[in-house]
């Protein structure tokens, strides 16, 4: 079974740019994540989807960020316009249990990440 | 709010030696806690996690974490350390009673000695 794919691995763009990040998750996960991991710092939650729904986006950072999971399947994360303090390593993770108090055995299967550096 | 503290950003064992890495978490309620391990260029992959039953959990790779709800901690530990150990670990938390994100630790980057 395939794991959770991320892609592009690595991204290097400018200040006021715009980039697309994309996760896939396991196939049947009807929960999808996004955290990133500044340099330096803690991994920090972003949102979450159920299916094609935003069940929680208290982590978005601003309105630069905008997240999709049309059909409920892949998910994209864009960024735009790209500021330099948006550097950091993106994670994508699914689960299989959903609902808004997800059970003691919904693990997060995480992705490799994306590394992302603006310049 | 949640907060979960891991002790030392590096640590650094001979092979061989016991591993240690601490874990303190600060929530009203005694969350779900977890351990993943992040080895070069993967993903963070699931060590062991804590639901509820038995307060000493086993994972994989011969580590186990003990929940001690007085100390709120949740060591991890490995009695002998081998070199394929060396990555990042990292400690989460996440709440009983509603939502489903994870509150990370800063990481702890675990170096093994020859």
């Amino acid at each position: 079974e395939a794991g959770v794919t991320q892609f592009p691995s690595h991204s290097v763009i400018e200040k006021g740019q715009t980039v697309t990040l994309r996760c896939d998750p396991i196939s049947g996960h009807d929960n999808l994540y996004w955290y990133r991991r500044v340099m330096g710092k803690e991994i920090k939650f972003l949102l979450h989807f159920v299916k094609e729904s935003k069940q929680d986006e208290s982590g978005m950072p601003n309105n630069r960020f905008l997240a999709e999971r049309t059909g409920g399947t892949y998910s994209t994360l864009k960024v735009q316009p790209a500021e330099l303090e948006d550097s950091g390593v993106y994670f994508c993770a699914s689960s299989q249990e959903g609902g808004l108090a997800g059970g003691p055995t919904d693990t997060q299967y995480f992705g490799p990440g994306t590394r992302l550096t603006v310049l | 709010a949640q907060s979960v503290t891991q002790l030392g950003s590096h640590v650094s064992v001979s092979e061989g030696a016991l591993v240690l890495l601490r874990c303190n978490y600060s929530s009203s309620v005694p969350p779900y806690l977890f351990w993943y391990v992040q080895y070069p260029n993967q993903g963070l992959q699931l060590l062991l996690k804590y639901t509820s039953a038995a307060t000493l959990v086993k994972g994989i790779n011969g580590f186990e974490a003990e929940f001690k709800k007085s100390e709120t901690s949740f060591h991890l530990t490995k009695p002998s350390a081998h070199m394929s150990d060396a990555a990042e670990y990292f400690c989460a938390v996440r709440r009983r009673d509603a939502g489903n994100m994870l509150t990370f630790g800063g990481g702890t980057r675990l170096m093994v000695k020859p």
